[in-house]
C-alpha cells in the first residue's frame, strides 16, 4: 500500500541550530514530493516541492529538502532554526499520473529560544 | 479573491443538526479538495472536484456527508445529522490542473466544527 511516514511526532530544536524533519515514502514510480507547513490556527501553506533534477530543493523561509531515491526519503532541513519556524509540518507525495496526494501524519516542530 | 476563502471559520452546533461549510477557491483553479483534520491529526481526504468531471467521493466517511460544486467554482460541504465525532477542522484546497501539472495546493484557513 502507498504510504508516507513521518517517524517523529515532535522535533525539538534550539534556536540557531540546524533542524531536520524526516519523511519517507512508499509510492510507485517517480512521485512528486511536497512539504507543507501549518502555523497555529491557520491553513496549510506550500513550502517546497521536488519534481525532477537536483536532489536538493530550496523553498520558502530558508527551508530546503533533500530527495534520496535509494532511501525513498525527502527530509526537510534548515541550517539555522528560528523560533518562528515552530509549526506543524506535513510531507505529501503524489504519483505523476494521479491527482491524489498521500499525506504524512505531520511533525510538530518546536524551536526553543 | 487572492486566496481560498472558507466560511464560517467557526461553527458550533448541536448533535443532530445539519451544517453547511462553504469554500470559495482561487479564481481559475479547476481542482478543489476537501479534507478533514482532527485535533493533532493529519489530513483525511474527503472529496475531489475537477472541472466538469464526476467528483471523487471515495473519502466521504458516511452518507451523512455530501458536497457539491456549483458552476465550477464555489463548493459546499454538507453534514447532515451531525455527530460528536464530526468535530474537526474542515480544510478546502484548490489547484490549477494542467497537462503534466506539478502544482501545489492552496489551502483555506479552514472551518472549525464543534458538535456538542
Amino acid at each position: 500500500a502507498q504510504s508516507v511516514a513521518q517517524p517523529e511526532d515532535q522535533v525539538n530544536v534550539a534556536e540557531g541550530n540546524p533542524l531536520t524533519v524526516k519523511c519517507t515514502y512508499s509510492v510507485s514510480g517517480n512521485p512528486y514530493l511536497f512539504w507543507y507547513v501549518q502555523y497555529p490556527n491557520r491553513g496549510l501553506q506550500f513550502l517546497l516541492k521536488y519534481i525532477t533534477g537536483d536532489n536538493l530543493v530550496k523553498g520558502s523561509y530558508g527551508f530546503e529538502a533533500e530527495f534520496n531515491k535509494s532511501q525513498t526519503s525527502f527530509h526537510l532541513k534548515k541550517p539555522s532554526a528560528l523560533v518562528s519556524d515552530s509549526a506543524l509540518y506535513f510531507c505529501a507525495v503524489r504519483e505523476r499520473s494521479n491527482y491524489q496526494l498521500i499525506w504524512g501524519a505531520g511533525t510538530k516542530l518546536i524551536i526553543k529560544p | 479573491g487572492a486566496g481560498v476563502s472558507q466560511s464560517p471559520s467557526n461553527k458550533v452546533t448541536e448533535k443532530g443538526k445539519d451544517v453547511e461549510l462553504r469554500c470559495d477557491p482561487i479564481s481559475g483553479h479547476t481542482a478543489l479538495y476537501w479534507y478533514r483534520q482532527s485535533l493533532g491529526q493529519g489530513l483525511e481526504f474527503l472529496i475531489y472536484f475537477q472541472g466538469n468531471s464526476a467528483p471523487d467521493k471515495s473519502g466521504l466517511p458516511s452518507d451523512r456527508f455530501s458536497a457539491e460544486r456549483t458552476g465550477g467554482s464555489v463548493s459546499t460541504l454538507t453534514i447532515q445529522r451531525t455527530q460528536q465525532e464530526d468535530s474537526a477542522v474542515y480544510l478546502c484546497a484548490s489547484s490549477l490542473v494542467r497537462v503534466a501539472n506539478t502544482g501545489e495546493l492552496f489551502f483555506g484557513e479552514g472551518s472549525r466544527l464543534t458538535v456538542l
